[in-house]
């Protein structure tokens, strides 16, 4: 699976969008990029994935550049409540493999009032 | 709520006992994993099942590690002659087979967490 690489931590204050940006020069064909929210004492929560391009949700947007070798998460008007440690995954998840996760640290994002 | 379910939250044991953790995935899922994540760390993959078969083990699940999914539904994860580094927080994680282009993501229960005294 390709390694990832993405910002220890980040600050930000709350109302402004906050960047994340991953880095995964060795993406293969067919993986995916996934990110995953954590709170303390609570398991990860899937956000968002995406192949190439860009993908929205209610939660956030992924871009992603035509070479894929990065990827940015981005959290429009963040309040309080995004204070967490967000993961940036990539792998393939098709039916012929187990779709096992392989997590790095994770980028530890504090929003301030 | 039908999300991942686990039991139970906290335990605390000590050092050489038994422990038994279960979990409930969500009910229509095929796929069930097991993960460990220590402070500051992110989850680490231990076991898969796909159904009732335990298709791949991590060597992090050493032979004091067992777990069973014997309905192919709930899974149970037991940890024998427990040690202090066993200390951590035991998430639980399911998911469906995945379709061509369907969207993917694992859904987490809220973990258990192992103190061994």
């Amino acid at each position: 699976l390709a390694k990832t690489t993405q910002p220890i931590s980040m600050d930000s204050y709350e109302g402004q969008e906050v960047n994340i940006t991953c880095s995964h020069n060795n993406i293969a064909t067919n993986d995916y990029i996934t990110w995953y929210q954590q709170f303390p004492s609570q398991g990860p929560r899937f956000i968002i994935q995406g192949y190439k391009t860009k993908v929205t949700n209610e939660v956030a947007s992924l871009f992603i550049p035509a070479d894929r070798k990065s990827s940015t998460l981005s959290l429009p008007r963040v309040s309080l409540s995004d204070t967490a440690v967000y993961y940036c995954l990539v792998g393939d998840y098709g039916s012929s493999n187990t779709g096992k996760l392989i997590f790095g640290q994770g980028t530890t994002l504090q929003v301030k009032p | 709520d039908t999300g991942v379910s686990q039991d139970p939250r906290h335990k605390i044991t000590k050092r050489g006992q038994n422990v038994t953790f279960r979990c409930d995935p969500i009910s229509e899922h095929n796929r069930l994993y097991w993960y460990r994540q220590t402070l500051g760390q992110g989850p680490e993959f231990l076991t898969y099942f796909q159904n009732e078969a335990q298709l791949e083990k991590s060597r992090l699940l050493s032979d004091r590690f067992s777990a069973e999914r014997p309905k192919g539904s709930f899974s149970t994860l037991e940890i024998q002659r427990t040690e202090q580094g066993d200390s951590a927080m035991y998430l639980c994680a399911s998911s469906p087979l995945p379709t061509l282009r369907s969207e993917f993501g694992q859904y987490f229960g809220p973990g258990t967490r192992l103190t061994v005294t």
